[in-house]
């Protein structure tokens, strides 16, 4: 079965400091990997998915797949990044999203 | 831009009543979800529904569930009989194609069982 860990409740940061936000998944097949962005009082949304290999916002993900990991980076935070982060995992063959438990993101100016 | 809309924001109601959760998920969109976060857990899939009818559903959607798009536009979730386990954070959400491309989530129905 499909499980999405992010280890991290709470991350603390200065704006302008360098973020990280963990993501294991352990699944035996091909994963397509999401980040989704729920900030204050709006609703979950996507911020960008392994596939496109893109920056968002200035945010990135690589898929690792030797460490099954697919952690978010930001080199320099903004306050506005401040929201709860969740990790989300989508087997191939099935039309479901497995989430982690989500990191809330706290930039400190 | 779209948005999937949920009514209520808010649902309060008495154990052992039913009720239904209602959804407008974007038009052109062919697949549509639910999803339930109790508070302080993970967001947890329930449901997947395309072409009329339920594509996947998880082990917590069981007999007291169900799901119906009755008139084209609306998407609703039915608990039968809530238990005071059900009061959670409940998400609709649609997309264009299977899992892999973007789900747009509504804002979500807070239902408190009591």
């Amino acid at each position: 079965a499909q499980r999405v860990t992010q280890p991290e409740k709470l991350l603390s940061v200065f704006k302008g400091a360098p973020v990280e936000l963990k993501c294991n998944y352990s699944y035996s097949g091909s994963p397509e990997l999401f980040w989704y962005v729920q900030y204050s009082r709006q609703r979950l949304q996507l911020l960008l998915r392994h596939i496109s290999r893109e920056s968002i916002k200035g945010f990135t993900a690589d898929l690792n797949k030797g460490e099954t990991s697919f952690h978010l980076k930001k080199p320099f935070a903004q306050e506005e990044d401040s929201a709860m982060y969740y990790c989300a995992l989508a087997h191939n063959a099935g039309n479901m999203l497995t989430f982690g438990g989500g990191t809330r993101l706290m930039v400190k100016p | 831009e779209p948005e999937v809309t949920q009514t209520p924001s808010h649902q309060v109601t008495q154990m052992g009543q039913e009720v239904i959760l209602r959804c407008v998920p974007i038009s052109n969109h062919l697949y549509f979800y639910w999803y339930r976060q109790i508070l302080g857990q993970k967001v947890e899939f329930l449901v997947s529904f395309y072409n009329n009818e339920i594509s996947e559903k998880s082990e917590i959607f069981d007999d007291q569930f169900s799901v119906e798009r009755p008139d084209g536009s609306n998407f609703t979730l039915k608990i039968r009989s809530t238990k005071l386990e059900d009061s959670a954070m409940y998400f609709c959400a649609s997309s264009t194609d299977r899992v892999g491309t973007e789900a747009f989530f509504g804002q979500g129905t807070r239902l408190t069982v009591v």
